[in-house]
Parts: C-alpha cells; sequence; structure tokens
C-alpha cells in the first residue's frame, strides 16, 4: 500500500461544479499536511495547508479527519482556470526534517 | 514567488555521461530536496540536506550523489547517466514544518 493516495482522475466536470477530492495516508505519525496545484509542465505550487479544524481559502476548503486518515480539497464554483493536477502531501512522520510525501495527484478538468 | 533557480532548465546527454544539476536558493531555507517526476510515479524523494554538509538519501537514490557546501546551493550528480534517469527534476526548499517550494524544474533527457 502507498503511504499517500490518491484517485488519479481525471475529473470532468461542467463551470460552476463542486468537486471534491479525498486523500488517505497511512502514517498516523504524520503532523502537517498541504495541497498542491500542479499545472501542464510547471512546478508543483502551494495551493494550502491543512489544518486540523479546516480551513477555507476562497472557492477552497480544505479538510482533515485523523481518525480515518484522509484529507479533502472541495472546490466550490469550478472556473475554467481551476483545471490542473492537485496533490496531496503529507509529513514523512512526525520528525523535523521537513521531508513530505507527495500522492501521485488527481487531475481536474473543469469544461464550460 | 520563493527564490529558487534551478540550472539547467534542459539538458540533452548520452548514456554514460556524468551529469550535474545544481539549484540554487536565495532564502536561507534549511531544508532543500531534490525530486524526479514521472508519468505513473508522481513526485519521488532523490536526496535531502538538512544542513552544510547534512544530506540523507530519499526514495529512490541509487545512481544518483548530492553535495550542499554552502547554504544556498545544492547540486544533483548523476555518476553515469542512464536512459532510466531520463526525467523531470525538481529541487524544492522549506524550513521545518513549513510547506515546501519548488523550482522551476529541470527537463533532463538521456539518448
Amino acid at each position: 500500500r502507498k503511504e499517500v493516495e490518491q484517485d488519479p482522475g481525471p475529473f470532468n466536470v461542467p463551470e460552476g461544479a463542486t468537486v471534491a477530492f479525498n486523500c488517505t495516508y497511512s502514517n498516523s505519525a504524520s503532523q502537517s499536511f498541504f495541497w498542491y496545484r500542479q499545472d501542464c509542465r510547471k512546478e508543483p505550487k502551494l495551493l494550502m495547508s491543512v489544518y486540523s479544524s479546516g480551513n477555507e481559502d476562497g472557492r477552497f476548503t480544505a479538510q482533515l479527519n485523523r481518525a480515518s486518515q484522509y484529507i479533502s480539497l472541495l472546490i466550490r464554483d469550478s472556473k475554467l482556470s481551476d483545471s490542473a493536477t492537485y496533490l496531496c502531501a503529507v509529513t514523512s512522520g512526525s520528525g523535523n526534517t521537513g521531508k513530505l510525501i507527495f500522492g501521485q495527484g488527481t487531475t481536474l478538468q473543469v469544461k464550460p | 514567488d520563493a527564490g529558487i533557480t534551478q540550472s539547467p532548465r534542459h539538458k540533452v546527454t548520452e548514456t554514460g555521461t556524468p551529469v550535474t544539476l545544481r539549484c540554487h536558493q536565495t532564502e536561507n531555507h534549511r531544508y532543500m530536496y531534490w525530486y524526479r517526476q514521472d508519468p505513473g510515479h508522481g513526485l519521488r524523494l532523490i536526496h535531502y540536506s538538512y544542513g552544510v554538509k547534512d544530506t540523507d538519501k530519499g526514495e529512490v537514490s541509487d545512481g544518483y550523489s548530492v553535495s550542499r557546501s554552502k547554504t544556498e546551493d545544492f547540486l544533483l550528480t548523476l555518476e553515469s547517466a542512464t536512459s532510466s534517469q531520463t526525467s523531470v527534476y525538481f529541487c524544492a526548499i522549506s524550513e521545518s514544518r513549513q510547506p515546501q517550494h519548488f523550482g522551476d524544474g529541470t527537463r533532463l533527457s538521456i539518448l
């Protein structure tokens, strides 16, 4: 079993739709969680950190469920510009190395 | 954008030749990382550094070596390049428990 797993998709949704992605992780000692966005042939860019109480940034909401060991990303009112691959990242254990384990990514395609 | 520069941005070379990729940061971050990204595998950690002259192996370190003689520079060397090392290589930096920020990537083709 991979340490961090995501459904690769693709998720094809119309503009204005709400879409949610999940990411499961296996190491219960992981402390920090992030969502990254990656456009084709570009570097991953931090979208948002995921906090225990859940957090929102505009149309994006991230949540953490420690009991079930998954994080989620909800995108409301999808825009064409949201089309990208979304990577979840989880710290490798509880140490201070800053090491992250990345999921393979979920591809989102927003259609007009 | 975080001050991270990768060089070269593109390189084509032949099997058996040594290749060195450079990552330069202006953020004075403690941690630096080298990843490769391949279809079907996602981002995989090659090596990382937690300070000057302090490095450790990642998930896919065979065939790669690294050096960090200054805070700002982290070099990745392919000692004898093989076609299986054709990939996109990303450098990232971070501070402890903070998210990583990535460079623009290096596209390496080994023929």
